[in-house]
């Protein structure tokens, strides 16, 4: 019973380039989350999809960041040109269709690290 | 402007003692609150959680307690064990306008020494 899934674990880009960041979530859950943690601090929420859909991307930069969840495959968080300030980890949660208690699951993160 | 606010950086007690992580938060229309914990290079894991209308839960050697009014929960964890030292992140549960993110505080650093 696998949990949630993200790859890669680490990731190295230039400034400049382009970092895509995949999430699969736990089996039954449709519902993802993406998270960025700062060294230092906790955990910023930045945007909640369903399939197909981006239900809330309040937490998102207005530009060069971009979240999809396609009907099939992983959910993807795309970060274009990237900056040395985009050096975080990034975590992917999921949960069921209805979460009563609001618990969500997280991946293991994908720590990004900008030249 | 932080709504969850764990103000202690780290806290460090002895094996078979009690640990008291505190957290404070400003929004009164937070519907859950959680805690997870976190070791290095992982993700969170969620320990437990306590719904706004309640003011305990407990779950094994862990128990959260909420007091709506000043705005405050903790989690206890007796006994402590080495095993639980790791960073403790407390979160609440922002269900407005149809989203259903959490709101993490700083976190805080909890070493459980043998």
């Amino acid at each position: 019973n696998a949990g949630v899934m993200q790859n890669p674990r680490h990731l190295v880009r230039r400034r400049g380039q382009e970092a895509r960041l995949r999430c699969s979530p736990m089996k039954g859950h449709s519902h993802v989350y993406w998270y960025r943690q700062l060294p230092e601090e906790g955990l910023k929420f930045m945007v909640y999809l369903q399939k197909e859909n981006i239900i809330d991307e309040s937490g998102m930069p207005k530009e060069r960041f971009s979240a999809e969840f396609p009907k099939e495959g992983p959910s993807i968080l795309r970060i274009q040109q990237v900056v040395r300030g985009d050096s975080a980890a990034y975590f992917c949660a999921s949960s069921p269709t209805t979460s009563g208690r609001a618990e969500q699951f997280f991946g293991p993160g994908t720590r990004l690290t900008v030249l | 402007d932080q709504q969850v606010k764990q103000n202690s950086p780290s806290l460090s007690v002895q094996e078979g003692r009690i640990s008291i992580l505190n957290c404070d938060y400003t929004n009164s229309m937070f519907d859950y609150f959680l805690w997870y914990k976190k070791y290095p290079a992982e993700g969170p894991t969620f320990l437990i959680s306590i719904s706004s209308i309640k003011d305990k839960n407990e779950d094994g050697r862990f128990t959260v307690f909420l007091n709506k009014s000043a705005k405050h929960l903790s989690l206890h964890i007796v006994p402590s064990q080495p095993g639980d030292s790791a960073v403790y992140f407390c979160a609440a549960s922002d269900r407005q306008g149809g989203s259903e993110k959490l709101v993490f505080g700083k976190g805080m650093k909890l070493t459980v020494n043998p």
